[in-house]
């Protein structure tokens, strides 16, 4: 069954340095996201992409993060200049018609 | 407006029993209610959702109510199972771009 895979499993970071979180979502899928939830919290949405663009994004995402699909399978969240309260798990899901959204397994970013 | 409460917090239920988690969201714009299980370490997976023209869905041990006029829906698990144990997370999509609004989870441990 194909799935959303996402590397690094653990980044640990220290506090102002940039970090690029990769994701492969599944290969016919369309739509792309970025959540991220913060130890025993609820999971929050962040970014949404479609047709290589930003669709929507929330108040969390700023300025220090970015998206990219730098290739056809390859999906990044960079954060420029990771704060403490950045610490917290990454994930990366996608979907083909809006409905089912897969999630991938997470990034557990440490800033330090 | 953009929140979905969920409840209860915590559950405990012997095995073989039911599990009720119930949500309630405020936005009346919302239009698909997935909900999410989530063992530790891993991604949140898709259980089951529904629409809102549906009043009841059921898959295997698995069924979603949902309640238009109260703006409510839960998530009903029959015989219980000790592999059940995880916390549940469910969620509303607002339209157009798909990004879900999660509510804060409820732990569920079943008892063997």
């Amino acid at each position: 069954e194909p799935e959303v895979t996402q590397t690094p499993s653990h980044q640990v970071t220290q506090m102002g340095q940039e970090v690029i979180l990769r994701c492969v979502p599944i290969s016919n899928h369309l739509y792309f996201y970025w959540y991220r939830q913060i130890l025993g919290q609820k999971v929050e949405f962040l970014v949404s992409f479609y047709n290589n663009e930003i669709s929507e994004k929330s108040e969390i995402f700023d300025d220090q993060f970015s998206v990219e699909r730098p290739d056809g399978s390859n999906f990044t969240l960079k954060i420029r200049s990771t704060k403490l309260e950045d610490s917290a798990m990454y994930f990366c899901a996608s979907t083909y018609s809006r409905d089912e959204q897969y999630f991938g397994p997470g990034t557990r970013l440490t800033v330090t | 407006q953009q929140q979905v409460k969920q409840s209860p917090q915590s559950l405990i239920v012997q095995k073989g029993g039911i599990s009720i988690i119930n949500c309630a969201y405020e936005n009346t714009a919302f239009d698909y209610f997935p909900w999410y299980q989530q063992f530790p370490g891993k991604g949140p997976a898709l259980l089951i959702a529904i629409r809102p023209d549906v009043s009841e869905k059921k898959e295997g041990r698995f069924t979603i109510s949902f309640n238009k006029s109260a703006k409510q829906f839960s998530l009903h698990i029959m015989d219980s199972q000790p592999g059940d144990s995880a916390t549940y997370f469910c969620a509303s999509r607002r339209g157009s771009q798909g990004n879900l609004i999660f509510g804060k989870g409820t732990k569920l441990s079943v008892k063997p």
